[in-house]
């Protein structure tokens, strides 16, 4: 089975502190998603790599960063969090061309920022 | 830019009845594939069934299938014989597949009343 790891559950950091979310997959997938969720927007994408290095604007990367050093892991960056940060952060991994490029989801990140 | 909506934020259908999730989307793409989440409480989101868009036929996984519409660009699921594990929040997702990105939809919030 799929495997996708987030590295916290619940984060609670404070106003302008760097804030760093891991992912980890365990499947030899090209690609790798972060989502922010939030109720009513349903899953907004802020940062995607189709490869190692790679990484490719989603629709909301602003305040946000990304690393991809290894292909099974895929880290968004908050470099200085804010309160409208405050959101469940969903990493995701699919593989490039496979099975019409399902995503599998990690358990998610409860990230509230005072 | 490809745009997914679902119009329903909230539903709710009896144990054993059939309820209907709507999703229609816009894309100018001919190719794409087509995908319902489900995302149980505090659980993963999970794939329930994709659909590819050159296929005729609507896909179908157990108690779970759609009406795919392309020439009207809707998507819909149909869940049959409905069942209290059924209840979570439903996405509807789009993929013009390669190096695209994926969107998805709002979310419905499905509860399964016994």
């Amino acid at each position: 089975d799929v495997k996708v790891t987030q590295s916290s559950r619940y984060l609670v950091k404070r106003t302008g502190e760097k804030v760093f979310l891991e992912c980890v997959q365990d499947m030899d997938h090209e690609n790798m998603f972060w989502y922010r969720q939030d109720p009513g927007l349903g899953l907004r994408l802020i940062y995607f790599s189709y490869d190692v290095k790679m990484k490719e604007k989603g629709d909301i990367p602003e305040g946000y960063s990304v690393s991809r050093e290894k292909k099974e892991r895929f880290s968004l960056i908050l470099e200085s969090a804010s309160t409208n940060q405050t959101s469940m952060y969903l990493c995701a991994s699919s593989l490039r061309g496979g099975r019409m490029n399902e995503q599998y989801f990690g358990p998610g990140t409860r990230l509230t920022v005072t | 830019a490809q745009t997914v909506t679902q119009s329903q934020p909230e539903m709710s259908v009896q144990e054993a009845e059939t309820v209907t999730l709507s999703c229609t989307y816009d894309t100018s793409e001919n190719n794409y594939y087509l995908f319902w989440y489900k995302q149980p409480p505090s659980r993963q989101m999970i794939l329930v069934i994709r659909q590819e868009a050159y296929k005729q036929q609507n896909a179908t996984e157990n108690r779970f299938s759609v009406n795919f519409q392309k020439a009207a660009k809707s998507f819909s699921l149909k869940i049959s014989d409905s069942q209290l594990g059924d209840t979570a929040m439903y996405f509807c997702a789009f993929d013009a597949g390669g190096y695209q990105k994926v969107t998805f939809g709002t979310g419905t919030k499905l509860q399964v009343i016994p």
